[in-house]
């Protein structure tokens, strides 16, 4: 699976935008995007995936470079309820079903 | 549709005993994966099942084992625990392998080994 590069902690307001980098430089055609989070000893959420094209849906928007070698999940109005590890995924057509976690993004929201 | 239900939530064992986690996907999904995660690992995966196969395998050891069943309920059993097995163990499920369908998790099942 391709790797990817988050950055260890952000902070944000509550009421703004969270914009939340990912790179992923190896990335393969037949690769998806996926971004996950986790709120402290709860499962992983799912929030998003994408191939090639921006993505949005009711918790955030996906936006993918034209090259496909980075991304931005965007949470468009963050909550104090959005403070959770955010995982950017590359996920590869491999047969299975398996992800690659890495150490994700900790992003804190104050009031 | 309810989601992916995991039990027990909390269990306590000592060293040198085994374990039976439960696993019930989403009504209509058919692969079921198993992930463990600690504060120094992190997030990591153990194996998953699709049509009660075992289709792939991570990096433990062979004391950790699973099954699936045919209603697509899965099973994980760790034998002769050790300290180092504490840790939530998270289920997913997904209705099948294709590289573009989501995963969803339960909230997992915290083990304490003491």
């Amino acid at each position: 699976d391709a790797k990817t590069t988050q950055p260890p902690s952000m902070d944000c307001a509550e009421g703004r935008a969270a914009n939340l980098p990912c790179n992923h430089s190896t990335i393969s055609g037949n690769e998806y995007v996926y971004w996950y989070r986790q709120i402290h000893s709860q499962g992983p959420q799912y929030i998003i995936h994408g191939l090639k094209n921006n993505e949005t849906n009711e918790m955030a928007s996906l936006i993918i470079t034209e090259d496909r070698k980075s991304s931005t999940l965007i949470l468009p109005h963050a909550t104090l309820r959005d403070t959770a590890v955010y995982y950017c995924i590359v996920r590869v057509d491999s047969g299975y079903s398996t992800l690659t976690f890495g150490k994700g993004t900790m992003l804190l929201v104050s009031p | 549709k309810a989601g992916v239900t995991q039990t027990p939530r909390y269990l306590i064992k000592t060293r040198g005993q085994q374990v039976t986690l439960s696993c019930s996907p989403i009504s209509g999904h058919r692969s079921v994966s198993w992930y463990q995660q600690t504060p120094g690992q992190g997030l990591q995966f153990l194996f998953e099942y699709f049509s009660e196969t075992q289709r792939n395998k991570g990096n433990f050891p062979g004391r950790f084992s699973g099954r699936q069943f045919s209603n697509s309920r899965s099973e994980m059993n760790v034998s002769t625990l050790e300290l180092g097995d504490s840790a939530l163990y998270l289920c997913a499920s997904s209705v099948g392998l294709a590289t573009n369908e989501k995963l969803f998790f339960g909230s997992g099942t915290q083990l304490s080994v003491l």
